[in-house]
């Protein structure tokens, strides 16, 4: 089974910083990697699908980028409503794995 | 407007059985395969088990296989997923959710807490 390891596990940060969030599969997954953000008692939100590719209606400060087996998602300027917990998901025909999330908290 | 909303969850002993319900409205749900995903209280998420649209075809993660059936039916646009056997690290909220065939088009609905203890 392919495994997804995301770093760091926490991250602190502040208004206004670039944040860079890391995911990596053990064997190469092409593209099929997405990104979800999820804040405390609310379902996930979809954020990049395709590794790349920005779901709609999300902000154009959120970027993901990779292929094989290294993704990041990026936060140009990390704004106050970005305070939450980042989800990186390789998907396929058969099933979804997530990586253990990573929690963005205020520096 | 899509819309998720699954219900059945609560407390049941171990070994005991539920069987949660997700009712579809918004998009032509026989089309869409459909998933589950749960995620303990402060843990993360994790994939449970998916559907395809027409009901046929059907897989699960390790941890639930064997003691947890998803099935559908379409004609009440309505998910189901089976838990027999149930364990204390079952004991989470579990989520509906559906993709397109990008892996865009995302939507979840609100979860169902479900808590196995005696």
């Amino acid at each position: 089974d392919i495994q997804m390891t995301q770093s760091p596990s926490t991250l602190s940060a502040s208004v206004g910083d670039r944040v860079t969030i890391t995911c990596r599969a053990s064997q190469s997954i092409t593209i099929w990697l997405a990104w979800y953000q999820q804040k405390p008692g609310k379902a996930p939100k979809l954020l990049i699908y395709k590794a790349s590719n920005l779901e709609s209606g999300v902000p154009s400060r959120f970027s993901g980028s990779g292929s094989g087996t290294e993704f990041t998602l990026t936060i140009s300027s990390l704004q106050p409503d970005d305070f939450a917990t980042y989800y990186c998901q390789h998907y396929n025909s058969y099933s979804r794995t997530f990586g253990q999330g990573t929690k963005v908290e205020i520096k | 407007e899509v819309q998720l909303v699954e219900s059945g969850g609560g407390l049941v002993q171990p070994g005991g059985s539920l069987r949660l319900s997700c009712a579809a409205s918004g998009f032509a749900f026989s089309t869409y395969w459909m998933h589950w995903v749960r995620q303990a209280p402060g843990k993360g998420l994790v994939w449970v088990s998916r559907i395809t649209g027409d009901g046929t075809n059907t897989t699960y993660a390790d941890s639930v296989k064997g003691r947890f059936t998803i099935s559908r039916d379409n004609a009440r646009n309505t998910l189901y997923l089976q838990m027999n056997s149930l364990r204390a690290e079952d004991t989470a909220v579990y989520y509906c959710a559906r993709w397109g065939s990008s892996g865009n088009a995302n939507y979840w609905g609100q979860g169902t807490l479900v808590t196995v203890s005696s």
